[in-house]
This record gives C-alpha cells, structure tokens and sequence, in this order.
C-alpha cells in the first residue's frame, strides 16, 4: 500500500511541545497538502505546496509550519501556539494541477495530553 | 468567501434503497466537483467526479449531476449495501490549487 505515507500513526504531545508529523509519497507528484479534520467537520487546508521550496498558507494556518525541501516530503509541525491540537491530520498529492484527483495518506490523529 | 454546504448530515437507508446527497457551492469559477469516501477510521478516496462541461456522470451504481447554473451537485447511491456505509465528501475546486470540502455526510446502510 504505497502511494503516501504518514507517521507516526498515532501521536500524543504534551501542552507546550512542538511535534513533527511525516508526509512522504512516491507518486511523483508536484503538490502536497495538509488538511485537518475534526468531527462533523469538513476538511479544512492547513498549508499546500506547489513544488519545492515552495509552500503557501491555507485557511488555518495559524499555529502550524511546513517545509518542503524534497519532492517526496512535505512535514508539518504542530507548534505550542496551536490552541487546539487535538484531531486527524490528514496529507495529500496531486499532480501539478488542482483540478484533479488527490490522493490521500493514512492520516495521524494527535492527542493533546 | 469560498464556500461548500452539503445536506444532510446524517443519512440512514435501509439496503437496496437509493441514496442521495446534496452539495451547494458559492463561487460560480468552480470547475471540478470530486466525491471523496471515507470509511471508518481510513483515508479518504475519490469515489467519482465531473467536470463543469459535463451535466452527469455515471459508474456503476453511483452517479453524480451537476446544475452550474443553480450551483448545486448531487451524489446519488443505488442499490444501497451495507459497505456503502461510510462519511461522503462533497467538494469543488476552481482550478487553483485550493479545494474546498463539504462538512460531510454519514451514511448508514441498514441490512
């Protein structure tokens, strides 16, 4: 089951740490997203990349930071001025286009202790 | 700004019914309209999906319309099994690289 990647599956923090979660694909696909999902709530886009060295704010960037200074890798970082940690954060690819399919990774689900 | 409202929240049909799920998008330079399945506990996937020039698109049992002039796209399930039961997730994109999701729909499938 390759495609995209993410680790750790399962992620606990304490209040005040900065966390890194891993987004890796081998689909060679230009754009990578990382999106947060709570209950009852649609997706909604933290930041996205469109090449490397490349990344953009999405709708609730606050709180959050990326990088991407391969192809293949997009992490994010959970910083402590993130107010509300706690949910699924899901990683995505798409070719160079928005328009088209994204393909999505396995998600972590952090947990703020 | 950029919005996508999908209706109902909850749906529950009994198996071999039909089901359907609505979605209302506010800007109108929307092109692309995906589906996206989530089952319990794993990654969402595209499920079908329809451009702007096309008014339906059809696969199998799943089928999806699109009226660009009301703004609204729908998702329609026939033949309901109990592995159809799942989160479905409506969205649009504009060409960019930005795609906006519905909040979702849960569905049950009663055996």
């Amino acid at each position: 089951d390759g495609g995209i990647t993410q680790s750790p599956k399962y992620l606990f923090r304490k209040e005040g740490q900065n966390v890194t979660l891993s987004c890796e694909q081998n689909l060679n696909h230009d754009a990578m997203y990382w999106y947060r999902q709570d209950p009852g709530q649609g997706l909604r886009l933290i930041y996205y990349s469109q090449i490397v060295n490349d990344f953009q704010k999405g709708d609730i960037a606050e709180g959050y930071s990326v990088s991407r200074e391969k192809k293949e890798s997009f992490p994010l970082t959970v910083t402590s001025a993130q107010k509300n940690p706690t949910a699924f954060y899901l990683c995505a690819s798409s070719t160079d286009l928005g328009s088209g399919e994204q393909f999505f990774g396995p998600g972590t689900r952090l947990t703020v202790l | 700004g950029e919005n996508v409202e999908q209706h109902p929240s909850t749906l529950s049909v009994q198996e071999g019914d039909s089901a359907v799920i609505k979605c209302t998008y506010s800007d109108s330079a929307s092109n692309y309209f995906p589906w996206y399945k989530q089952e319990l506990g794993k990654r969402p996937q595209l499920i079908i999906d329809i451009r702007s020039n096309v008014g339906e698109k059809k696969d199998q049992r799943i089928a999806v319309t699109l009226n660009k002039t009301a703004k609204h796209f729908s998702l329609h399930i026939t033949e309901t099994q109990p592995e159809d039961s799942a989160v479905y997730f409506c969205a649009c994109n504009t060409g960019g690289f930005k795609t906006i999701f519905g909040a979702g729909t849960r569905l049950f499938v009663k055996a």
